[in-house]
């Protein structure tokens, strides 16, 4: 089964505006990564957020995590056109190595 | 640098018909993986090797066999195919240890079973 669930599983906005997705995972895990996939591409790794942190930013990027709630969330900010793409989160659990993704986002951008 | 590269983008199998992916990365990487995809979900692992001569199995593994005889590859095979397997393919790999933890994917192998 899947460790982590994306809320929500689509979102349409206008270019300017900030995408927030959500992601829960059931188990304790090491890190939380945020992974990005245009259509029928392979994915490209956004950032990692490691399990004694809280908050990081990348760019336009920023993830929250919070363990005690087994939950995080993927900011995006003022969204282009370009950012149009599935948005997976993945989590490394206690035995490393493996990663165990969610079914994703599908972020639509308008301009 | 290619990266990883996956042949062949892909294909269109009869049932019990068997063939091999090919999965190459020229980043020297110790970790390689072998990932199925299927509409609307999320990526579930099939087979993944943690260094040359090694292999394990994933959440997904019946149907499929591995093989790791070079650092550099990761064949991922299917004796008899069957319309289940159906998908998209993905191999990624990434380097061991702390703060090595990304894994870089190839494009993508589709594969049709009739």
């Amino acid at each position: 089964s899947q460790q982590g669930e994306e809320d929500p599983q689509a979102l349409s906005i206008q270019e300017g505006e900030n995408a927030t997705m959500n992601c829960s995972y059931k188990t304790s895990i090491n890190n939380l990564q945020w992974y990005r996939q245009n259509s029928g591409r392979g994915l490209v790794h956004l950032i990692l957020i490691r399990s004694n942190e809280r908050e990081k930013h990348s760019g336009r990027l920023r993830v929250t995590l919070d363990t005690s709630k087994k939950s995080s969330s993927l900011l995006i900010t003022a969204s282009r056109a370009a950012d149009t793409a599935s948005y997976f989160c993945a989590t490394d659990a206690s035995s490393g190595s493996r990663l165990t993704f969610g079914e994703g986002t599908q972020l639509t951008v308008n301009p | 640098n290619a990266g990883v590269t996956q042949t062949p983008k892909f294909r269109v199998l009869k049932t019990g018909q068997s063939m091999t992916l090919l999965c190459a990365q020229d980043m020297n990487h110790e970790y390689m993986y072998w990932y199925r995809q299927d509409p609307g979900m999320g990526l579930r692992l099939i087979h993944y090797s943690v260094g040359e001569g090694t292999t394990a199995k994933g959440e997904v593994p019946d149907g499929y066999n591995v093989s790791r005889l070079k650092k550099q590859n990761f064949l991922l095979g299917l004796e008899s195919a069957a319309p289940s397997q159906t998908s998209v393919y993905f191999c990624a790999s990434r380097e061991h240890g702390t703060g090595q933890e990304t894994q870089y994917f190839g494009p993508g192998t589709r594969l049709l079973v009739l």
